[in-house]
């Protein structure tokens, strides 16, 4: 079975400060991961995929096989970073993504 | 392409009665997907369809939901009837299928149902 976990519902940081948001994932294949992101009265958009492996907005993730990772990284936080982040994996040849549940970054000044 | 279009934008209907959400996908899209978001169980897929078939609709919760792809550009998921615990945010999402598996999925701006 496929599954998806983000420990934190809100990460609550200061501009400037470093942000990691965290996603494990349980999957017996090799599995595709995806970040999206939700801002505010927007849609949810893909923010990165792992096998892009590039940086988006600053944001970089990569994947961990052998701690079934795929933390969400940012050195130094901006505001208009405050947002919903959804964590979500595909197997390998499937269409169908599972979402984790979700971590609310907050961005304070 | 004005993305994946969904309507209405807001519902509110009260207990027991039908409501159908509506969603139009991407021009030339042929994968389309239906999510649930709450605040205690996040985005949960309900349902999704490959060129109009549904593939899986594992996560539909129970036989209250059905959803409908008549033809390429709209799908149809209706509540009958509807409950307060139905009260959630539901998103459309289509996406294009190659044989190498794409995956990004584009999302519409969702439908905020409230069941009183």
């Amino acid at each position: 079975a496929q599954r998806v976990t983000q420990p934190e519902k809100l990460l609550s940081v200061f501009k400037g400060a470093p942000v990691e948001l965290k996603c494990n994932y349980s999957y017996s294949g090799s599995p595709e991961l995806f970040w999206y992101v939700q801002y505010s009265r927007q849609r949810l958009q893909l923010l990165l995929r792992h096998i892009s492996r590039e940086s988006i907005k600053g944001f970089t993730a990569d994947l961990n096989k052998g701690e079934t990772s795929f933390h969400l990284k940012k050195p130094f936080a901006q505001e208009e970073d405050s947002a919903m982040y959804y964590c979500a994996l595909s197997g390998t040849g499937f269409q169908k993504l599972v979402f984790g549940t979700g971590t609310r970054l907050l961005v304070s000044p | 392409d004005a993305g994946v279009i969904q309507s209405p934008r807001h519902e509110v209907t009260e207990m027991g009665q039908e409501v159908t959400l509506r969603c139009k996908p991407i021009s030339g899209h042929n994968s389309l997907f239906w999510y649930r978001q709450t605040m205690m169980r996040g985005l949960e897929l309900l349902i999704y369809f490959n060129n109009n078939v549904p593939i899986d609709d594992s996560g539909m919760p129970e036989d209250r939901f059905s959803a409908k792809m008549p033809n390429a550009s709209f799908s149809t998921l209706k509540i009958q009837p509807s409950e307060p615990r139905d009260s959630a945010v539901y998103f459309c999402a289509s996406s294009l299928l190659l044989p190498a598996g794409v995956k990004e999925q584009y999302f519409g701006p969702g439908t905020r149902l409230t069941v009183t």
